[in-house]
């Protein structure tokens, strides 16, 4: 049974970088069936993709944060990483990693980890 | 701002069938799939629909999904108290160099 597994700090303060990791055990990060993504959900609120990663490398970004986001993927580890940076009080949310099928594009989000608070405060 | 567009809640009493809609436009619910997502309170979501009509193995087949023009919806049959959730659709959407966007969300409570 595939499971992903976020982890990171919870507390960032503002204007600093947020960082955190997904392990994906189960299953191996390098198929080629699968991108991987990072979705928020801010307190009482909706939900927020933020971006997906091929195995390769090859990635798609919200174009709303985009120039703040970076992923990447180790596939020595199984994991893929996200950094968003200049964060504010506005990034406080919890943040999901999950695996995107493809058609073509990222698609349906099948497996998603169990989500990881991310305050930012001072 | 969400580009799909939920009602922000629906309601219905065990066994009704509850209806949830999604507006969107020809760059994204038009021209892409369409995928539902169930979240209990305090629980990661839950891929319910995909492909605008399929269910995942082990979804009941009270939920159901469709698909015309630029809009869908999630029907509910057979309306039970575990279905208390938070409902999202999901697109992929062309512009911008692509995007993935969900729907505002709709909360569905069973009376």
């Amino acid at each position: 049974q595939l499971q992903l597994q976020e982890s990171g700090p919870g507390l960032v303060k503002p204007s600093e970088t947020l960082s955190l990791t997904c392990t994906v055990s189960g299953g191996s990060i390098s198929s080629s069936s699968y991108y991987w993504g990072w979705i928020r959900q801010p307190p009482g609120k909706g939900l927020e993709w933020i971006g997906s990663i091929y195995y390769s490398g090859s990635t798609y970004y919200n174009p709303s944060l985009k120039s703040r986001v970076t992923i990447s993927v180790d596939t020595s580890k199984n994991q893929f990483s996200l950094k968003l940076s200049s964060v504010t009080a506005a990034d406080t949310a919890v943040y999901y990693c999950a695996r995107n099928s493809i058609v073509v594009v990222p698609a349906a989000l099948d497996y998603w980890g169990q989500g990881t608070l991310v305050t930012v405060s001072s | 701002q969400s580009v799909l567009t939920q009602p922000p809640s629906a309601s219905g009493t065990p066994g009704q069938r509850v209806t949830i809609s999604c507006s969107g436009s020809s760059s994204n619910i038009g021209s892409n799939y369409v995928y539902w997502y169930q979240q209990l309170p305090g629980t990661a979501p839950k891929l319910l629909i995909y492909s605008n009509n399929q269910r995942p193995s082990g979804v009941p087949d009270r939920f159901s999904g469709s698909k015309s023009g630029t809009s869908a919806s999630l029907a509910i049959s057979g309306l039970r108290s575990e279905d208390e959730a938070d409902y999202y659709c999901a697109a992929w959407d062309d512009s911008l160099s692509g995007r993935y966007v969900f729907g505002t969300g709709t909360k569905v409570t069973v009376l």
